[in-house]
């Protein structure tokens, strides 16, 4: 079945580690990638996204991930993370025009 | 700009009973779409409405269905409530229908069925 894998359901960092979340998907074609976060007690959010062009993408708060089509892959990554980095996220792939998520990464950072 | 706007934000329902949730997309959004977050299962699609159609449809069972207003506003409603529905049931909106726009999240319904 098509999908989204996320590897990691849970990671713990200390401060200042840098992160790297792994994202598969198994649809062919043409596909849109996103990577979303979700902060304790808020909304989903948009970190960054990949439509084409340049495979490195960079977001917000200092995230960017990388697109590698031969891989099938979408890892979200952060040289540094800060204890506010402490958030699900969420990688989604949208083929056809439907958004499907990958189930989640916990990531929980210790000051 | 007012976000996307949910509720009620928390329902209790007993089983077999049914229940309508309510989505306000962000004013200019067209394109209204549908998730169910459960702990197990994730953030799993319902369905997108754009201009009042349904576009796309996911894997759930005829007790789950929706509609969109005119005015953008989108309904849910699910008949017949099992347990498993509880769940938080996530909208989102976005200008277009498709892949290239980016969508805007609201906080959610808690459904809890007992």
């Amino acid at each position: 079945a098509q999908s989204v894998s996320q590897h990691n359901h849970h990671v713990i960092l200390s401060e200042a580690a840098s992160l790297e979340l792994g994202c598969n998907y198994s649809y062919g074609g043409t596909v849109n990638l996103f990577w979303y976060v979700q902060y304790p007690g808020q909304h989903l959010q948009l970190l960054l996204k990949y439509f084409s062009g340049d495979p490195l993408v960079k977001g917000i708060k200092g995230f960017e991930a990388e697109f590698i089509k031969s891989k099938f892959s979408f890892n979200l990554r952060k040289p540094s993370v800060q204890w506010s980095d402490t958030a699900e996220y969420f990688c989604a792939v949208n083929p056809d025009n439907d958004m499907r998520f990958g189930a989640g990464t916990r990531l929980t950072v210790k000051p | 700009k007012a976000g996307v706007t949910q509720t009620p934000r928390y329902l209790i329902k007993t089983r077999g009973q049914q229940v309508t949730l309510s989505c306000s997309p962000i004013s200019g959004h067209r394109s209204v779409s549908w998730y169910q977050q459960t702990p197990g299962q994730g953030l799993q699609f319902l369905f997108e409405y754009f201009s009042e159609t349904q576009r796309n449809k996911g894997n759930f069972p005829g007790r789950f269905s929706g509609r969109q207003f005119s005015n953008s506003r989108s309904e849910m409603n699910v008949s017949t409530l099992e347990l498993g529905d509880s769940a938080l049931y996530l909208c989102a909106s976005s200008l277009g229908a498709g892949g290239y726009n980016e969508q805007f999240f609201g906080p959610g319904t808690r459904l809890t069925v007992l």
